[in-house]
């Protein structure tokens, strides 16, 4: 079955950085899309970045545009979110999400089918 | 960006009874082109993560029980429980996947009465 773990949470000051993984098993990592979506605590939840199953496209949301960048490394079925210049407003629980199958003409504009259990980034001093 | 909101903010159903829970998208969500919308349901239990319940705004995921049901179109859109479980409770959020940013209402508790 699908199994998506994440990991590299902890606790940064303002303006420092870190980097999650995200652990694939179950199903062919490099056939599907890829999304990290975030909660802070009490609140909704706020996708943050997408990337293709090739990694040729990459979506950002505007409030981490610039400072987080997604990556996958399909030989070993992990994806990773590089976190720099981060605010107390970025504290959150940060969730791996996978999405569909993607075709030549689909990938982006799929549901979020299986996702982590998240892992807890909090940006105090 | 899409806005989307929902309604009520949280209800409290009896067991058995039906839970209905509305969401609102500040534009279409429906492509023409495929006459699909945009439009997933999730359940997000507490200490849980999100699980994927609905998409294409009216098709149960597998393994979602049947008395889950989704309808709507364009910005109007339902999630319906026929028949309230206790393991039910839960905050149930909409999202659209139509366009970027993807955008989630602010979700619905649902609590038994």
């Amino acid at each position: 079955q699908v199994q998506l773990v994440e990991s590299g949470g902890g606790v940064v000051q303002p303006g420092g950085s870190l980097r999650l993984s995200c652990a694939a098993s179950g199903f062919t990592f490099s056939s599907y899309g890829m999304h990290w979506v975030r909660q802070a605590p009490g609140k909704g939840l706020e996708w943050v970045t997408f990337i293709r199953n090739d990694g040729s496209n990459k979506y950002y949301a505007d409030s981490v545009k610039g400072r987080f960048t997604i990556s996958r490394d399909n030989s070993k079925n992990t994806m990773c979110l590089q976190m720099d210049s981060l605010r107390a407003e970025d504290t959150a629980v940060y969730y791996c999400a996978k999405s569909g199958y993607c075709t030549s003409t689909s990938c982006l504009r799929l549901p979020f089918d299986n996702w982590g259990q998240g892992t807890l980034v909090t940006v105090s001093s | 960006d899409i806005v989307m909101t929902q309604s009520p903010d949280s209800l409290a159903i009896s067991l058995g009874e039906r839970a209905t829970i509305n969401c609102k998208s500040s534009q279409s969500v429906l492509y023409s082109s495929n006459n699909k919308n945009y439009l997933a349901w999730y359940q997000q239990k507490p200490g849980q993560p999100p699980k994927l319940l609905i998409y294409w705004a009216s098709t149960r995921e597998s393994g979602v029980p049947d008395r889950f049901s989704g309808s709507g179109s364009g910005t109007d859109f339902t999630l319906t429980i026929s028949g309230l479980q206790a393991e039910d409770v839960a905050v149930y959020y909409c999202q659209q996947y139509y366009s970027t940013p993807f955008t989630f209402g602010p979700g619905t508790k649902v609590d038994i009465k």
